[in-house]
């Protein structure tokens, strides 16, 4: 039973443009949401982070969308940037912080010049 | 400032046999979770420890279990090695249970 799901596998975009990374969940007591980046052979690194409270939040190039009434997460991208190709997970937490994160399978973006 | 260390990198391992993976925390940090990445999948949560104690736990196991030192460094046991055990550990660290964690590269375990 995934409690977090990221439908794409993969996702191509080109230099400069948007991508958009996706995620749902289906356990309404997840509060706390995050996005990591992985590349091979790192650890995941802390993206960007939402509570439940809110419905955006913006870091520089990333913002993130939550959607709490279809359960649905978004990750935006603007511009895209070569560097950014790597695994994107999204994960959860009922905990009102990031505790006992559940993470999704996640989705391997490639930014191509 | 030092981030997230893992021990060893990678290891290989036989079945039946037992494993310790070790995991220095960010400085200041005084909580540590463990996951556990198999191919394809993302990260499972096993385990945290926070200020020696354990601090809940994912539906791993007793074959599972962990240590966490006043120095707030870590060590995650697995007994009985088992090749569904073959996966990618990673340890996170955090300044308390509830905030952001930051992840080690990792250890590699193959059981074959």
């Amino acid at each position: 039973d995934q409690q977090v799901k990221q439908n794409s596998p993969s996702l191509s975009v080109q230099e400069g443009r948007i991508s958009i990374l996706n995620c749902d969940y289906t356990n309404s007591m997840f509060d706390y949401f995050l996005w990591y980046k992985k590349y091979p052979a790192e650890g995941p690194t802390f993206l960007i982070s939402i509570s439940s409270i809110k419905d955006k939040n913006e870091d520089g190039r990333f913002t993130v969308f939550l959607n709490k009434s279809a359960k649905h997460l978004s990750l935006h991208i603007v511009p895209s940037q070569p560097g950014d190709s790597a695994v994107y997970f999204c994960a959860a937490s009922a905990r009102g912080g990031s505790e006992k994160l559940v993470f999704g399978k996640g989705t391997k973006l490639t930014v191509n010049p | 400032e030092t981030g997230v260390t893992q021990s060893p990198t990678h290891l290989i391992k036989t079945r039946g046999q037992q494993v310790t993976l070790r995991c220095s925390s960010q400085s200041g940090h005084n909580t540590v979770s463990w996951y556990q990445q198999a191919l394809g999948q993302g990260p499972q949560f096993i385990f945290q420890y926070y200020r020696e104690e354990e601090n809940g736990r994912g539906n791993f196991p007793p074959r599972f279990s962990g240590l966490q030192f006043p120095n707030y460094s870590s060590e995650l046991n697995v007994n009985a090695l088992e090749l569904d055990d073959s996966a990618l550990y990673l340890c996170a660290s955090s300044q308390s249970p509830t905030d952001t964690q930051y992840f080690g590269p990792g250890t590699r375990l193959t059981v074959l």
